[in-house]
């Protein structure tokens, strides 16, 4: 059983440029999320999705984006990368009731 | 909009002793939910324990138990016996119910590095 997994684990984008994170789960959750995690700080949320075509922000949604075509699959796209989106990103699962949420095993992404 | 507070940026403990992480929140929601996470250098996040505010038992899972105050707000673990590979840091969190408004997904705090002397 794969669980939650991010494509690039690491990644050097120049500013400007733009990328997708790849997240995919095969255990057929409905719930899926988007956060970021800077240098000595908590995980903060940037979108999620309650289930295929359904998408909403989080705390941290500006100069991102998302979508959300299958149960499987919730890219996180970057359109012009800036310094301030150097982060470590996690995605993560969740079924529907009240569980706990299963992540991935992060993607480093630095922006110079 | 939710707050979770860590007020511990690191804790150090001999292995085999106890040691207690704080975690306060602040939130009008009256039924909702509160974890511990462990990421190791490694990244991973792993739950270590959860427990839902509805419940007024503590919640236990073998050497790890918490300390749930709901009026006080406070949401505390205990590491029992700690062993070596329980250094990592420590991330509490909250979660709003599902029929709460906002959005859905966890708050987290900070984070408490904990590291373990043999």
């Amino acid at each position: 059983n794969a669980g939650v997994t991010q494509t690039p684990k690491f990644r050097i984008l120049k500013i400007g440029q733009s990328m997708t994170l790849q997240c995919t789960q095969d255990m057929n959750h409905n719930y899926m999320y988007w956060y970021r995690q800077d240098p000595g700080m908590g995980l903060k949320l940037i979108y999620y999705s309650v289930g295929a075509g359904i998408t909403d922000k989080g705390e941290v949604p500006n100069g991102y984006n998302v979508s959300r075509s299958t149960t499987e699959d919730f890219p996180l796209r970057l359109e012009l990368a800036a310094p301030s989106q150097t982060s470590v990103y996690f995605c993560a699962s969740r079924p529907d009731g009240n569980t706990e949420a299963f992540f991935g095993q992060g993607t480093r992404l630095t922006v110079v | 909009a939710q707050t979770v507070t860590q007020s511990q940026p690191e804790m150090s403990v001999q292995e085999a002793e106890t040691v207690t992480l704080s975690c306060t929140y602040d939130t009008s929601e009256s039924d909702y939910y509160l974890f511990w996470y462990k990421q190791p250098p490694s990244r991973q996040m792993i739950l270590v324990i959860r427990q839902e505010a509805y419940k007024q038992q503590n919640a236990t899972e073998n050497r790890f138990s918490v300390n749930f105050q709901k009026a006080a707000k406070s949401f505390s673990l205990k590491i029992s016996d700690s062993q070596l590979g329980d250094a990592a840091m420590y991330f509490c969190a909250y979660r709003p119910p599902p029929s709460g408004g906002g959005a859905d997904g966890l708050t987290f705090g900070k984070g408490t590095h904990l590291i373990i002397q043999p």
